[in-house]
């Protein structure tokens, strides 16, 4: 099946610092990304809709400035949390799908970031 | 809106016995898709299954079948033979056209499979 490969998948670092997450989709070309994040214990909510060479589409209270979106090719989307604090610690997962809009999404393995 | 509702936060079954995972979706676009994803405690999401709206057969792959009523807006997962190794998180999710082809999950069911 199609490979999604997320980069790291774990950050542990110091409040005020800025963490880069990569999503690779390494066997097809995703016109879209998507980027969730999970909460122990909770469901994934998506946070925004990646979409390659314009800009990312943010879900309702979804900080912009702090969570920068990137999709610059059709096989890599990055997700920047900006200036991290202890809040932001969460499980962030991305997925990426393929042409037609009722597919699956094939998901990354997902990162673990803890802001201490 | 799309609504995804899964009503058990917790299931329990016996190994080798058969298991239903509830699922029910509300949406007014006619096409859409429906997912069930596995989420063992490592954190990675294991898509297990796929329904369209306009198949008319039920899913299957291997010990997962889909158990589709349009009409009810259900979409329950059956595991059959459950094994220590189904252990994990489950999410329903669906994709509607109308909706900027993003996925919305359910809440999800934990199940635990008793040796």
């Amino acid at each position: 099946g199609a490979v999604v490969s997320q980069h790291p998948s774990r950050v542990i670092c110091k409040s005020g610092t800025s963490v880069k997450i990569e999503c690779r989709s390494l066997d097809f070309q995703a016109t879209t990304m998507f980027w969730y994040r999970q909460f122990p214990k909770q469901s994934l909510m998506l946070m925004a809709t990646s979409n390659e060479g314009s800009k990312a589409t943010y879900e309702q209270g979804v900080e912009k400035d702090k969570f920068l979106i990137n999709h610059a090719s059709l096989t890599l989307s990055t997700l920047t949390v900006t200036s991290a604090h202890p809040e932001d610690s969460s499980f962030y997962i991305c997925s990426a799908s393929g042409q037609g809009a009722v597919q699956p999404q094939h998901f990354g393995d997902g990162t673990r970031l803890s802001i201490l | 809106a799309q609504k995804i509702t899964q009503t058990q936060p917790g299931m329990f079954v016996q190994e080798k016995e058969a298991v239903t995972l509830d699922c029910t979706y509300d949406t007014s676009d006619p096409s859409y898709g429906l997912f069930w994803y596995k989420q063992p405690s490592s954190g990675e999401m294991i898509f297990l299954i796929y329904q369209g709206s306009y198949d008319q057969q039920n899913a299957t792959e291997g010990r997962y079948s889909l158990n589709f009523q349009k009409a009810r807006k259900s979409a329950n997962l059956v595991i059959s033979a459950s094994q220590l190794g189904d252990s994990a998180m489950y999410f329903c999710a669906m994709r509607a056209t109308d909706f900027n082809n993003d996925m919305r999950f359910g809440a999800g069911t934990r199940l635990t499979v008793k040796p």
